[in-house]
């Protein structure tokens, strides 16, 4: 069955320090990836989606993430957080066309220390 | 940038009372869904939508939902007689085939 997985529930980092959240997935084929990040109460806001192309994709919020087909990952990086990125992170696929149901993974809370 | 727009932003309903959730997705997006939250836990699949009809709908989503399109702008949920265990963030998206999926900012439903 088609899966996501986030590893980490909960990261701590210090502001400034460099953040990368892991994702990896179980498709059969490539699937669209996407990566939301929810603030408390807060509705899904798209950080970036990667479809196809360059495996780096940039998004908003100086954030960044890197598909690695034969890992299955699709990990978000930022080298340096601000306090303001505490939320929590969820990463997504969808099989390839843009009218098939998005799989969440279970989020990963990041909470930054100053 | 185009939004997704979702009312009532919260609803305190009581059990066994039928709720309508409603959604404007984006206006050129052809594709669209019901997805909720329960406090603490990841987002789940309801259904989606396309051409005026059901295109795929998950377990979650039993005889007591059901979506509309009433008109060319709307999209609704409809619960038809609310359990305690409805109680969630229930969240609409719509998309189109290279878009991506843009997410409203939610129906939090409290059953009581």
């Amino acid at each position: 069955a088609q899966s996501v997985t986030q590893p980490d529930i909960h990261i701590t980092v210090s502001e400034g320090a460099s953040l990368e959240l892991r994702c990896n997935y179980s498709y059969g084929a490539t699937p669209y990836l996407f990566w939301y990040v929810q603030s408390p109460g807060q509705g899904l806001q798209l950080l970036l989606k990667y479809f196809s192309g360059d495996t780096l994709v940039q998004g908003i919020k100086g954030f960044e993430a890197e598909f690695k087909r034969s890992q299955s990952s699709f990990n978000l990086r930022k080298p340096s957080v601000h306090w303001s990125d505490a939320a929590e992170y969820f990463c997504a696929v969808a099989l390839s066309g843009g009218y098939n149901k998005l799989i969440f993974g279970a989020g990963t809370r990041l909470a930054v220390h100053p | 940038e185009p939004e997704v727009t979702q009312t009532p932003s919260h609803q305190v309903t009581q059990m066994g009372q039928e709720v309508i959730l409603r959604c404007v997705p984006i206006s050129n997006h052809l594709y669209f869904y019901w997805y909720r939250q329960i406090l603490g836990q990841k987002v789940e699949f309801l259904v989606s939508f396309y051409n005026n009809e059901i295109s795929e709908k998950s377990e979650i989503f039993d005889d007591q939902f059901s979506v509309e399109r009433p008109d060319g702008s709307n999209f609704t949920l409809k619960i038809r007689s609310t359990k305690l265990e409805d109680s969630a963030m229930y969240f609409c998206a719509s998309s189109t085939d290279r878009s991506g999926y843009t997410f409203g900012s939610g129906t939090r439903l409290t059953v009581v």
